[in-house]
Parts: structure tokens; C-alpha cells; sequence
């Protein structure tokens, strides 16, 4: 099982629209959650961060479930510059804290 | 907010030449800066842990005499690939943690990456 998991998509929705994504991770121990956003050949850029109460930021919000090991992340009111990948990442606490990500869900908005 | 930049942004260079590429902090220091690679269509995968002041830590099968990391100050890391060859064409990107993130949350701030075409 990969260490972090996410549907590829693409999750084609028309703008206006409301869409989640999921992730899963496989480590209990995972203590950092964190959304990115990726646009096509450039670097992911920092979304958000996934607290344990989850948070809300804008049309942006994140949630965790520490029961069921998933994150997610939900857009409401879909604009086409959302289009984009995104991409889930976890953090294991201790060593380098070095970060995995998902392989990230492709979202294409539509006019 | 924290910027890192990267550079070249892009490289082509023949098979069997090396290429270093810089990783820089601009606005905070970082005493750890990670280098990932990303195939097309694939994820990032971390390649390695750069620590200020100490070796690199390697992830399992990237090999660490063909990847030369060297963190030379709070603010630079570097990657060399030594030897390059065409399975080395990939999208190199470097992150970077502030210093003064020591709580739980830790972000990683992102280059704008290297693209490198190996002939």
C-alpha cells in the first residue's frame, strides 16, 4: 500500500460548481497535513495546511480524519483558475521530517 | 512570504557531463532543504534531505555519489548530477523548511525547479 494515496481523476466540474478530493495515508503516526497546488511544469505551491480541527480558508476548506487515516479538501464555487493538480502531502514527526506526497487528483474546471 | 528560487531553470546538457543545480532560501534560512524529482505525470519523489553542516540524507535507490548534495550555508543547497544520462531528463525541485517552523506544521517552500534534458 503506498504510503500516500489519492484518485488521479481528472475530476472535470463546471464552474460554479462544489468538488472534494480524498487522501489517504497509511502511516498512523503522520503528524502534518498539507494541500498543494500544482499547475502544469511548475512547482507545487502551498494551498494550505490541515489542522486537526480542520480549517477554512476562503472557498477552501480542509479536513482531517485521523479515525479513517484521510484528508480532503473541498472547493466550493469552482473557478476555472482552479484547474490545476493537487496534491496531498504528510509528515511523519521526528528524524528530518521529511514530507510524502501524493501523486495528486487533477481537476479540470469547465466553462 | 518565503521564496525560494532555483537555478538554471532549465538544462540541456550531453550524456556523461555533470550539472549543479543551486537551491536558494531569499528571505528565511533554512537549516533543512529537500531535492525531489518528478517524472511526467508521476509525483513528487524526495530524493534527499539536505542538512547545513552535514551529509545528506538519501532515500532508498537514489545513489549518492551520482547525486552530490552539498548545503553550504542556512540559504544554499546545491545538486550535482554527475555523469548524466538521458534516464536523468527529469524535473528537479528543491524545497525548503524555515527555521522558524518548529512547531508541527511544517511547510516546505518550493523553487520554481529544474527542467533537465540529457542528450
Amino acid at each position: 500500500r503506498k504510503e500516500v494515496e489519492q484518485d488521479p481523476g481528472p475530476f472535470n466540474v463546471p464552474e460554479g460548481a462544489t468538488v472534494a478530493f480524498n487522501c489517504t495515508y497509511s502511516n498512523s503516526a503522520s503528524q502534518s497535513f498539507f494541500w498543494y497546488r500544482q499547475d502544469c511544469r511548475k512547482e507545487p505551491k502551498l494551498l494550505m495546511s490541515v489542522y486537526s480541527s480542520g480549517n477554512e480558508d476562503g472557498r477552501f476548506t480542509a479536513q482531517l480524519n485521523r479515525a479513517s487515516q484521510y484528508i480532503s479538501l473541498l472547493i466550493r464555487d469552482s473557478k476555472l483558475s482552479d484547474s490545476a493538480t493537487y496534491l496531498c502531502a504528510v509528515n511523519i514527526r521526528g528524524g528530518y521530517q521529511k514530507v510524502t506526497f501524493g501523486t495528486g487528483t487533477k481537476l479540470q474546471v469547465i466553462p | 512570504g518565503a521564496v525560494v528560487s532555483q537555478h538554471p531553470s532549465r538544462v540541456i546538457c550531453k550524456s556523461g557531463t555533470s550539472v549543479k543545480i543551486e537551491c536558494r532560501s531569499l528571505d528565511f534560512q533554512a537549516t533543512t532543504m529537500f531535492w525531489y524529482r518528478q517524472f511526467p505525470k508521476q509525483s513528487l519523489m524526495l530524493m534527499a534531505t539536505s542538512n547545513e553542516g552535514s551529509k545528506a540524507t538519501y532515500e532508498q535507490g537514489v545513489e549518492k555519489d551520482k547525486f552530490l548534495i552539498n548545503h553550504a550555508s542556512l540559504t544554499l543547497s546545491t545538486l550535482t548530477v554527475t555523469s548524466a544520462h538521458p534516464e536523468d531528463s527529469s524535473f528537479y525541485i528543491c524545497s525548503a523548511r524555515p527555521m522558524t517552523s518548529g512547531s508541527s506544521y511544517n511547510e516546505q517552500f518550493f523553487g520554481p525547479g529544474t527542467r533537465l534534458t540529457v542528450l
